[in-house]
């Protein structure tokens, strides 16, 4: 069965440093997005992606944060100096035309 | 902007008991979507069940049960007979467009004792 592949599993990084998070979709899917989660919160949207733009972002997804599709397969998002609160699950996600999504099993940030 | 209430924080049964999760949903769109994810100790988010907002029918699969009611914006979620497999955080989520935000609530712990 298709899945959504993400790496790092798990990075931790120093405060200020930019980190890439990685993500493979399901092949035939045309939306991507990114989830956060904070330990034990609930699951917030960050950035929703389709034909190859930002479609909706949410007021977490600052100039901090940016996305990616650099080669019709990989879907990243870079944080470019992290901060503390940035230490999350971040989940990738690829939804199909019935607008079901389907997620990674995440990566796990810790800033330090 | 979308919004979905999960009331209960937490539920805990005995194995074989049946158990409803609760989740209200506030949008001002006609036309939205509906979903349950489920995710263990493990950390990942499986998807259990969408739900368009035309479709109000109920649906049952296997163990799992979902009553959609507009009247009431409820879409509740009941498991029967549990097991302590189902033991997990479920979310309700809605979505006012394909493509767009999916607003989750704030998750359900149900904890299932043998």
């Amino acid at each position: 069965e298709p899945e959504v592949t993400q790496t790092p599993s798990h990075q931790v990084t120093q405060m200020g440093q930019e980190v890439i998070l990685r993500c493979v979709p399901i092949s035939n899917h045309l939306y991507f997005y990114w989830y956060r989660q904070i330990l034990g919160q609930k699951v917030e949207f960050l950035v929703s992606f389709y034909n190859n733009e930002i479609s909706e972002k949410s007021e977490i997804f600052d100039d901090q944060f940016s996305v990616e599709r650099p080669d019709g397969s990989n879907f990243t998002l870079k944080i470019r100096s992290t901060k503390l609160e940035d230490s999350a699950m971040y989940f990738c996600a690829s939804g199909n035309s019935l607008g079901e999504l389907f997620f990674g099993e995440g990566s796990r940030l810790t800033v330090l | 902007a979308q919004k979905v209430t999960q009331a209960q924080t937490e539920i805990s049964v005995v194995e074989k008991e049946d158990v409803t999760l609760d989740c209200v949903y506030e949008t001002r769109d006609t036309t939205y979507y509906l979903f349950w994810y489920k995710q263990p100790p493990s950390g990942e988010l499986v998807f259990l069940i969408r739900r368009n907002s035309f479709d109000e029918q109920n649906e049952i699969s296997g163990r799992y049960s979902w009553n959609f009611q507009k009247s009431t914006s409820s879409f509740n979620f009941t498991i029967t007979a549990s097991q302590v497999v189902d033991s997990a955080v479920y979310f309700c989520a809605l979505s006012e467009a394909i493509g767009n935000d999916m607003r989750f609530g704030a998750g359900t712990r149900l904890t299932v004792k043998p």
